[in-house]
C-alpha cells in the first residue's frame, strides 16, 4: 500500500532556531513529490515540486530535497509567520500513464516562537 | 490568492440532506481534483475532472458525485449525508497533471 508518513508530528522552535521536517514515502511510480503549507482554515498553499532524486529547490527560507525513499523540508533561521501545518504529498503514475491525485501526510505542526 | 475560487465558505445542513459544492479553477487549467480534509482521515483525493472527463477516483463514496461543466468549472454532489461527512472540502486546479492549486475550501457540518 502507497504511504507517506510525516515526522514529527509537531514541533516547537525558538524565532532563529533552523531544523528539518522529514517525509517518508512508500509508493510505486512516483511522479512527483509535493510541499504545501497550510494555516488554519484555509486551502493548502503550494511550496516546492520536486520529480527526482538529488532534486533540490529554495525559497525564502525554506529549502526542499528529495532522495529515493524520503524528502526534507530545511528551515533555517525561522521567523513567527513560518508557523504553519507543512504537507508532504506525493502523485502517482496509473497504469493508463496519466497522473493520479495527491497522497497527503498528515503533516508537521510547526511553531515558531519569538 | 491562488485563482481557485470555492462556494460557499460554509455550510450547515441535516443528516439525510443533499448539497452542491461549487469550484472555478484558474484561468486556464483544465484539471480539477476535489479533496476531502477532516481531523482523522487528513487530506484525502476524492476525484480529478480533466477538460469535462473524469479522469482518476481516489476514496470517494458511491454517495457523491461530480462534474465538471464546458466553461469548466466544477460542482461536488454530496448526498445522504451523514455526520461523519462533516469536513472541509477542497478544490485544486491545475493546467494539465502537474503542480495543484487549492481554493480556500467549503466548510460542511452536518448536524
Amino acid at each position: 500500500e502507497d504511504q507517506v508518513t510525516q515526522s514529527p508530528e509537531a514541533l516547537r522552535l525558538q524565532e532563529g532556531e533552523s531544523s528539518s521536517l522529514n517525509c517518508s514515502y512508500t509508493v510505486s511510480g512516483l511522479r512527483g513529490l509535493f510541499w504545501y503549507r497550510q494555516d488554519p482554515g484555509k486551502g493548502p498553499e503550494f511550496l516546492f515540486t520536486l520529480y527526482s532524486a538529488g532534486e533540490e529547490k529554495e525559497k525564502e527560507r525554506l529549502k526542499a530535497t528529495l532522495t529515493k525513499k524520503e524528502s526534507f523540508l530545511h528551515i533555517t533561521a525561522p521567523k513567527p509567520e513560518d508557523s504553519a501545518t507543512y504537507l508532504c504529498a506525493v502523485q502517482l503514475m496509473y497504469s493508463g500513464g496519466g497522473a493520479d491525485g495527491l497522497t497527503f501526510g498528515k503533516g508537521t505542526h510547526l511553531i515558531i516562537q519569538p | 490568492d491562488s485563482g481557485v475560487t470555492q462556494t460557499p465558505k460554509h455550510l450547515i445542513t441535516a443528516t439525510g440532506q443533499r448539497v452542491t459544492l461549487r469550484c472555478s479553477p484558474r484561468s486556464g487549467d483544465l484539471s480539477v481534483y476535489w479533496y476531502q480534509q477532516s481531523l482523522d482521515q487528513g487530506l484525502q483525493f476524492l476525484i480529478q475532472y480533466y477538460n469535462g472527463e473524469e479522469r482518476a477516483k481516489g476514496n470517494i463514496l458511491e454517495r457523491f458525485s461530480a462534474q465538471q461543466f464546458p466553461d469548466l468549472h466544477s460542482e461536488l454532489n454530496l448526498s445522504s449525508l451523514e455526520l461523519g461527512d462533516s469536513a472541509l472540502y477542497f478544490c485544486a486546479s491545475s493546467k494539465h497533471e502537474e503542480t495543484q492549486y487549492f481554493g480556500p475550501g467549503t466548510r460542511l457540518l452536518v448536524l
